[in-house]
């Protein structure tokens, strides 16, 4: 089945300094990468997605971008706020719904 | 809009006794709806998916069961809880492509 990995575990911005978490997959066949986040005691929130057909896409402070060769996707948040302290999850999934987790990334923003 | 309830939000329960946990989505018909848990400190693993009323998927063996008896209801449930129980559990359902989480069940199993 699909594995997918994320890293770094913890990573700590400085407000106003970018974030980026790398994840990578390994069953070429997966087609659509979503990104949660989740705040402490609350279920995941879809924030953004991309699906294999295309390399790049934005919204607002927060990007997704995908490399289908080297099988990895990559969250990129901007100009980092202390509200956007949370841990995040990429997946990976070839079939509605059925997804495979990566394991988590604390992403803590210092004021 | 869709929405999607799970209850109860917290529950302690002894090793040995039953568990059911509901979920029910409102504003759609016929959702995929999934229950996933998550462990402390790792991410989240699919336990059960159901496309339609009565059919269910298991995608772990476990000490947990499943069952869809009304097509916006989805029951996670077991007979007698172990330890390694204890977890978030989340329900979810499909609008198509990604998931919509609901709240959660923080399970204590002592």
């Amino acid at each position: 089945g699909e594995n997918v990995e994320q890293h770094p575990s913890t990573l700590s911005v400085q407000e106003g300094d970018s974030a980026v978490i790398k994840c990578t997959y390994s069953d070429s066949a997966s087609n659509y990468f979503p990104w949660y986040k989740q705040e402490l005691g609350k279920g995941p929130q879809l924030i953004i997605d991309i699906r294999s057909n295309v390399g790049e896409k934005k919204d607002q402070r927060i990007a997704v971008t995908l490399n289908k060769t080297a099988k990895h996707f990559s969250l990129h948040i901007t100009e980092t706020q202390p509200e956007d302290s949370a841990v995040y999850f990429c997946a990976a999934s070839k079939g509605v719904g059925r997804l495979a987790f990566g394991k988590g990334n604390q992403v803590v923003v210092i004021p | 809009s869709q929405t999607i309830h799970q209850w109860p939000a917290t529950l302690v329960q002894p090793v040995g006794s039953p568990l059911s946990l509901e979920c029910t989505v409102e504003g759609t018909s016929n959702p995929n709806l999934y229950w996933y848990r998550q462990a402390a400190g790792r991410g989240l693993q699919l336990l059960f998916y159901s496309v339609g009323i009565g059919q269910i998927s298991s995608e772990v063996p476990q000490n947990l069961s499943a069952s869809r008896p009304q097509d916006r209801q989805f029951i996670l449930s077991s007979k007698k809880l172990l330890l390694s129980d204890s977890g978030f559990y989340l329900c979810a359902w499909s609008p198509g492509g990604g998931l919509i989480f609901g709240q959660g069940t923080r399970l204590t199993v002592v």
